[in-house]
């Protein structure tokens, strides 16, 4: 099945940081998702993104489908922001295969 | 529009016994997913169900069962309890047939006693 590795694993930054985390998979996807997990467990959509590049308030996401590999960017981080950060993918098989996620924390 | 549902959201049972969790998708969702969440082995995929029939099934035990009604909502049972078996259960759903856009419920946590 498809692998996904996500890098790091663990982020620690301060308050108004940028980060950018990234998630590697090993087989072409029909279904990419970012997910911020909340501290009661939900996962919060932020971004679908089989390829191209979206944004949304200080998020943004990259996926290059031919090279594998997608790109969560957060920029000013607030300390709403920490939590854990999972990647997902799809292929045609009509499941999602999740990364171990990045925990980041930050900082005031 | 209600997000995905999941009911009951917090469960504790003893070994060997059973436990049926519910999901009840986005309106209009046909396609309902499940996944267990655990500290070791992360986020597993457990099954999929479109209009009643299930297309997938993750590596599970015989345990670990599922179904889907006309309505579109979906239960899981899981029989004989393991300590294993305690862990955040997420239920999913997407609009379409290709299997786009998940969205998940809050998720039922369940305790094995």
């Amino acid at each position: 099945g498809i692998q996904v590795e996500q890098s790091p694993p663990d982020l620690i930054l301060q308050e108004g940081a940028n980060s950018t985390l990234r998630c590697n998979f090993s087989d072409s996807v029909n279904n990419l998702q970012w997910f911020h997990q909340n501290p009661w467990g939900q996962l919060i959509n932020l971004f679908y993104i089989p390829s191209g590049t979206k944004q949304n308030g200080r998020l943004s996401a990259t996926t290059v489908a031919t090279e594998r590999y997608s790109l969560l960017y957060i920029s000013s981080s607030q300390t709403t922001d920490s939590g854990v950060y999972f990647c997902a993918v799809g292929g045609s098989n009509y499941k999602l295969t999740f990364g171990k996620g990045t925990l980041l924390t930050v900082n005031p | 529009k209600a997000g995905v549902t999941q009911t009951p959201r917090y469960l504790i049972k003893t070994r060997g016994q059973q436990v049926t969790l519910s999901c009840s998708p986005i309106s209009g969702h046909r396609s309902v997913s499940w996944y267990q969440q655990t500290p070791g082995q992360g986020l597993q995929f457990l099954f999929e169900y479109f209009s009643e029939t299930q297309r997938n099934k993750g590596n599970f035990p015989g345990r670990f069962s599922g179904r889907q009604f006309s309505n579109s909502r979906s239960e899981m049972n899981v029989s004989t309890l393991e300590l294993g078996d305690s862990a955040l259960y997420l239920c999913a759903s997407s609009l379409e047939e290709d299997y786009n856009e998940q969205f998940f419920g809050p998720g039922t946590r369940l305790t094995v006693l």
